[in-house]
């Protein structure tokens, strides 16, 4: 148990559907964030959110479209996706964001949502 | 954007010997963090380095900052198969955001 929970866990997806993945965090975290890990890629940061406002969007393009309600909870919704956004998104918590100038501010990881676009 | 380097990107050990992986940044770190990623898991963090020349342990993993806070190492020794997966050191420059190295992968020979 991570203390942040992702939903669901596998998915597969045409390039037409739209989905959702869920991410709970039971950390009393103030940041969340949505990362991507692809095969031979490293960890690529997509979102951030502190306080349910987005701070960060690393140039992602607009067929995936966060939305965070409040502090425990975000969503990545998806739509028209391609092949090549097949990769594992990992859902993250940490107290505060990186803006914050604590240096202990580590960052819980969720076991992830592995999704296939066919 | 600022990156940290990893090498190598593939270490296979021997079962009992040790290894060590490093983290490299072309410009000074505020501090850097290291995470394990078991196959088929997620990343979990184990450690942050702030100070310069700091060396942390943990069991079998010793961690070093460099004394001009411009590159890491992670060190295990004797080497068990519960050690496999890969590490990603993480490193923070000032105020901005974590950035990931690309890993280096684990594997064990019994």
């Amino acid at each position: 148990e991570t203390g942040v929970t992702q939903t669901p866990r596998h998915l597969v997806m045409g390039m037409t559907n739209k989905k959702s993945l869920k991410c709970e965090q039971h950390l009393g975290h103030n940041a969340m964030y949505w990362y991507k890990q692809s095969a031979k890629k490293p960890l690529e940061l997509m979102f951030v959110y502190n306080f349910k406002e987005q701070t960060e969007n690393n140039s992602v393009p607009s067929r995936f479209s966060p939305e965070c309600p409040n502090s425990s909870h975000l969503f990545l919704h998806l739509h028209t996706l391609q092949p090549e956004d097949s990769a594992l998104y990992l859902c993250a918590s940490s107290q505060q964001d990186w803006t914050w100038p604590l240096s202990g501010n580590t960052i819980y990881f969720g076991e992830g949502s592995w999704l296939t676009v066919v | 954007g600022q990156q940290v380097m990893q090498i190598p990107q593939y270490q296979h050990v021997q079962e009992g010997e040790d290894f060590t992986t490093y983290c490299n940044s072309s410009t000074t770190l505020s501090n850097i963090q290291w995470y394990k990623q078991r196959p088929g898991g997620h990343p979990v963090f184990l450690i942050q380095l702030v100070k310069s020349g700091e060396v942390k342990k943990q069991k079998r993993l010793t961690f070093q900052f460099g004394e001009a806070k411009k590159n890491s190492s992670l060190h295990i020794t004797a080497t068990q198969t519960t050690d496999v997966g890969t590490y990603f050191c993480a490193g923070r420059w000032g105020d901005y955001k974590l950035s990931f190295g690309a890993g280096t992968t684990v594997t064990v020979r019994a």
